[in-house]
């Protein structure tokens, strides 16, 4: 089956560093997503990665580690409008094999003052 | 990035009534759209797969004949949600792929959603 995790919720306070954390366990592994949604909008794609190692984004980063079916987004120098919910999604096949997302309950990070 | 357009946005609805939703790809041709819902406080869950000038795949669980998927040309495909119930009142959200454009990650581009009520 497939099966991705992440925390529900996490709290921060601006300007702090917040590190979110999935695993993951599928049938097929072709790179790891990470999307941005705030309420009542549709996902934004924040970063992906498909080799195991860091991938850094100006503020973002993401981490993969393909054998321990793990990766995490990193926010740095966080500001209140990172508020928003953070989805891990894995991709099970490569897209031109009609590869689809299948996504994590998502986390839901609050940035304090 | 890409631009993927929905229509409508929010749209309220008699229950027994179908409610058409158009997804649009305005800048890249898609061969292949996914329609997610998401339900209030969790995360997007695949309904099928549309792919242009074939029929729909669809996720465990959908059913075929009440979310019909029709993907005719490269940059449109629609929803319709038959026969509505109060239990269909969810947020769908349709994205595309560019191969073109986004080679590399492959990554989806989300249309802005579309949020259904069914009284």
């Amino acid at each position: 089956g497939q099966n991705i995790d992440q925390p529900t919720e996490m709290t921060a306070t601006e300007g702090a560093i917040v590190q979110i954390n999935c695993t993951y366990q599928t049938s097929g592994f072709n790179g790891l997503f990470w999307y941005q949604q705030h309420a009542g909008e549709a996902p934004t794609f924040l970063s992906y990665n498909v080799l195991d190692g860091l991938e850094e984004k100006g503020r973002f980063s993401s981490f993969l580690s393909r054998s321990k079916g793990y990766s995490y987004l990193l926010l740095k120098e966080l500001q209140m409008k990172d508020s928003a919910s953070y989805l891990c999604a894995v991709r099970d096949r490569p897209p031109g094999n009609t590869g689809k997302l299948i996504f994590g309950q998502g986390t839901t990070l609050q940035v304090k003052p | 990035g890409a631009v993927v357009s929905q229509h409508p946005s929010w749209v309220i609805c008699k229950s027994g009534t179908s409610v058409k939703i158009e997804c649009r790809s305005l800048d890249f041709q898609a061969t292949t759209m996914f329609w997610y819902r998401q339900f209030p406080k969790q995360s997007l869950m695949l309904m099928a797969t549309s792919n242009e000038g074939s029929k729909a795949t669809y996720e465990q669980g959908v059913e075929k004949d009440k979310f019909l998927i029709n993907h005719a040309s490269l940059t449109l495909s629609t929803l319709t949600v038959t026969s509505a119930h109060p239990e269909d009142s969810s947020f769908y959200i349709c994205s595309a792929r560019d191969l073109a454009g986004g080679v590399v990650t492959g990554e989806l581009f989300f249309g802005e959603g579309s949020r259904l009520t069914v009284l």
